[in-house]
């Protein structure tokens, strides 16, 4: 079965303490990773996109990676306005039917001045 | 700046009542899609729309119908309301089908 595991659940770091967000997944064939942010009481909003293994992509602070197995979200020096959830979603390849997101549940990301 | 708007932030219905959800986007995308989420469960697909007139069961559509009348807007029709489907309900929208979606603030639905 399709699955898509984000690890930690829950993160609390002070500011400017650097970690990394894990997002694991078993599919049959991958055609793109997503990463999304999610602050309270909004929608999900577009962070990043990721193809192939090797791939990179940055944004500020957010430096998000893949393997074939599981993508890394790095958060550099965070500071308090990097507190939301983070979101990982997969498409999955199923040879031509339709690829829908497979998202994961999430990492609640606090980061405390 | 793009925007996909939601017509109600909150809502409070009655068991049995219909309820109507509305979503409009200003982007002129082909794809929209109605998500709820739940806490550890994640979002979870009910109902996609590649074209006007076209739309395509998700992963959860039961209890649930959606209309697209016009390209810009997308509708969630619970015919019969139930507690089970108290929930937060987000609208988005898609240039190029599953890439890059761009979501609406979400209606958190309350069935009483």
């Amino acid at each position: 079965e399709d699955q898509v595991t984000q690890s930690p659940e829950a993160l609390r770091l002070q500011e400017g303490e650097s970690s990394s967000l894990n997002c694991s997944y078993t599919v049959s064939g991958l055609r793109g990773l997503f990463w999304y942010r999610q602050d309270p009481g909004k929608g999900p909003e577009f962070l990043f996109t990721l193809y192939s293994a090797g791939e990179e992509k940055e944004k500020e602070r957010l430096k998000a990676t893949l393997t074939k197995k599981e993508s890394f979200l790095h958060i550099t020096a965070p500071k308090p306005e990097d507190s939301a959830t983070y979101l990982c979603a997969v498409q999955a390849d199923y040879g031509g039917a339709t690829n829908k997101l497979i998202f994961g549940t999430g990492t609640l990301l606090a980061v405390q001045p | 700046d793009v925007k996909v708007t939601q017509s109600s932030r909150y809502l409070v219905k009655r068991t049995g009542e219909k309820v109507f959800l509305e979503c409009v986007q200003d982007m002129d995308h082909e794809n929209m899609f109605w998500y709820r989420q739940d806490p550890g469960l994640g979002l979870r697909l009910i109902y996609f729309s590649y074209d006007v007139k076209m739309k395509e069961k998700g992963d959860i559509p039961e209890g649930y119908s959606v209309s697209r009348e016009k390209k810009e807007r997308f509708s969630l029709i619970l015919e019969s309301a139930s507690t089970n489907q108290t929930s937060m309900y987000l609208c988005a929208s898609s240039l190029i089908h599953w890439e890059k979606l761009f979501f609406g603030s979400g209606t958190q639905l309350s069935v009483l």
